[in-house]
């Protein structure tokens, strides 16, 4: 079945650093692919998305690239602030219509002043 | 606003006492989901609605149940709860034409 696999954290890092969070899939056709955001004591919130092959997903300063090849979706941001301090969810949606969302197992961004 | 409101937010109870969580979206949506959040496993779907009086089972819907009597509402119900539940539990909604998925605040739960 589908999968998503994600890096685990915590991942620390000082204000204005670069963020990578790696994202790997595996799913048949082409899936969507999303970045969730959970703020401590929030439910989830879309960060981007990207619907098909070599779309750049882009919100916030942070960006991410459907690469079908690789079969990746990493999250980058080139200057993390603290506010960023969350937990990140990398998912993917079947090409069947929305029955579910498969989510990696998140990473959580801690950023120190 | 557009949003997707779960009740309670806490909750602790007793093992065995039935319960019911609500969830309520006001955005005319047709899918609506339920998922645990487990830590090491990420999210997984419980059971899900395509519309009104059209449910089906998720990765892991034992000891739950559902219903979609209303198209606004998806209550998560459990029978018997165990330990095991003790969980965080989202609510999610999205309408038949869109990629993006509307999420609840969440419902902490403890079962004692």
């Amino acid at each position: 079945g589908d999968s998503v696999t994600q890096m685990e954290g915590p991942v620390t890092l000082s204000e204005e650093a670069f963020l990578t969070i790696n994202c790997t899939y595996t799913a048949t056709g082409y899936p969507s692919l999303f970045w969730y955001v959970q703020y401590p004591g929030e439910g989830l919130q879309l960060l981007l998305k990207a619907t098909k092959a070599d779309d750049k997903g882009s919100n916030k300063g942070f960006e991410a690239t459907y690469r079908k090849e690789t079969t990746s979706f990493h999250l980058e941001k080139g200057s993390v602030q603290v506010s960023d301090s969350a937990v990140y969810f990398c998912a993917l949606s079947g090409n069947t219509g929305f029955q579910k969302l498969v989510f990696g197992t998140g990473t959580r961004l801690l950023v120190s002043p | 606003e557009a949003q997707v409101t779960q009740n309670p937010r806490y909750l602790i109870t007793v093992t065995g006492k039935k319960l019911t969580v609500t969830c309520s979206q006001n955005m005319n949506h047709e899918y609506m989901s339920w998922y645990r959040q487990d830590p090491g496993l990420g999210l997984r779907q419980i059971y899900y609605s395509m519309n009104v009086e059209v449910t089906d089972k998720g990765d892991v819907p034992e000891g739950y149940k559902v219903s979609r009597k209303e198209k606004r509402n998806f209550p998560l119900i459990l029978e018997s709860p165990s330990p095991n539940q003790t969980s965080l539990y989202f609510c999610a909604s999205k309408d038949t034409l869109g990629t993006e998925a509307f999420f609840g605040q969440g419902t902490r739960l403890t079962v004692v």
